[in-house]
Parts: C-alpha cells; structure tokens; sequence
C-alpha cells in the first residue's frame, strides 16, 4: 500500500516569504507528526494531530509556524516569513492510532532551503 | 539539553563483523526505546524497540540491549552487512502507566558504514 507522502521534495524559498509544506499520511492513520531535522541535529518534534482532538503544539519554534490537518487526513505546514535557520528537512509522519508503541511511518521529507 | 544522546557521529565496520551503536539518555522518566534507521532521501523506518521491563530484545541480526542503571542502550548489529549502512537514530519516550504518551525524543544519530 502507499506510504506517508510529503510534497514538495524541495523547496528553495527566499528570506522573508511565506511556504507550505504537504503531507498525505497513510490511509486509516488517526495520528500525524511532523518533525524537522537541522543539519546535524536529530528529529524535533513540531505538532502532533490525533483525530479530532485539539493538535499539541508545544513543538512549534515560533509563531511564525502553524499547521493544520484537514478530515483528519492531509496535513499542511506553514511557515512565515521564512528566516535561514528555517533551513531543514521537515519530516511527517503517521501512525495508526496515538502512542509510542504504535510504529510511526515515516515520510521521505521536505528539505526546507531559506535563502 | 540532549535528553538523548549519540556521542558517536559515525562508525565503519568490515562486511561480517559485529557493529555497536551506542545510545546515552539523561531522562529517567523515559521507558521505552527505538531505533530507526534512514537512508539519504528517505524517512527514517523504524528498526527495533525495547521496554524499560527488558534488558535485551532481538531481532534476528539486530538486538538491542538496554542498561538502566547506566540510562544506555546498544544496537548490535551481527553479521553487518553493506545495506545496513545508514544513519540509526536512537529515539526514546515517557510511556508512563497510561502507555499513550506519542512523543519521541530522538538522538543526533550515527552513521555507519559497512564496507564489502
């Protein structure tokens, strides 16, 4: 069946403007994530959704970012006024239902370049 | 603060031989492991776990071995093999009593390299 999927693969924006980052996760899956990874750092979590439940957003660097998923299904992240230590590979992720014990699927990620 | 850490960035190992990655934690709230492993363009895919209630589990080549007192945990990887060679993400949660807790605090990761 088809996997976690993020859109666009890249993307090279310049300071200042706004992006939109994409994520369809696996069919059936009630919980999404979305981390991102810096250079050299690990994974850091952002948002989490679980059904209809209000999102955890304790991840999130700034207000400058927000996300939302939509029927419980695709999820966009949005970035404003894009700054260079936005630079990364976003990463979403899906699970069926919420907990760690409950594998999460991973995307192949969206790599963030602020100009 | 690193809750987790991967002290090591890489490791490079002969096809056959055993590779250890290592993995350090400072929370001791945390009570259950994983590992993932990412290939360059893709998402990490989860690899294996253990609980806090174990010292070891195994599967198949890979065990994973977990050492309370000591807030460490190894990946052994026996024999290694070229397309094992990746970046191992060391990742850890809080699951508590409720065992609902989602969220993962993962390492800087380690890549490896097994060479033919």
């Amino acid at each position: 069946g088809a996997g976690v999927s993020q859109s666009p693969s890249n993307k090279v924006t310049e300071k200042g403007k706004d992006v939109e980052l994409r994520c369809d996760p696996i069919s059936g899956h009630t919980a999404l994530y979305w981390y991102r990874q810096s250079l050299g750092q690990g994974l850091e979590f952002l948002i989490y959704f679980q059904g209809n439940s209000a999102p955890d957003k304790s991840g999130l660097p700034s207000d400058r970012f927000s996300a939302e998923r939509t029927g419980g299904s695709v999820s966009t992240l949005t970035i404003q006024r894009t700054q260079q230590e936005d630079s990364a590979v976003y990463l979403c992720a899906s699970s069926l239902v919420q907990g760690a014990l409950y594998e999460q699927f991973f995307g192949p990620g969206t790599r963030l370049t602020v100009l | 603060d690193q809750q987790v850490k991967q002290n090591s960035p890489s490791l490079s190992v002969q096809e056959g031989r055993i590779s250890i990655l290592n993995c350090d934690y400072t929370n001791s709230m945390f009570d259950y492991f994983l590992w993932y492993k990412k290939y360059p363009a893709e998402g990490p895919t989860f690899l294996i776990s253990i609980s806090s209630i174990k010292d070891k589990n195994e599967d198949g080549r890979f065990t994973v071995f977990l050492n309370k007192s000591a807030k460490h945990l190894s990946l052994h990887i026996v024999p290694s093999q070229p397309g094992d060679s990746a970046v191992y993400f060391c990742a850890a949660s809080a699951l508590g009593r409720g065992g609902s807790n989602y969220k993962l605090t993962f390492g800087k990761g380690t890549l490896l390299t097994v060479n033919p």
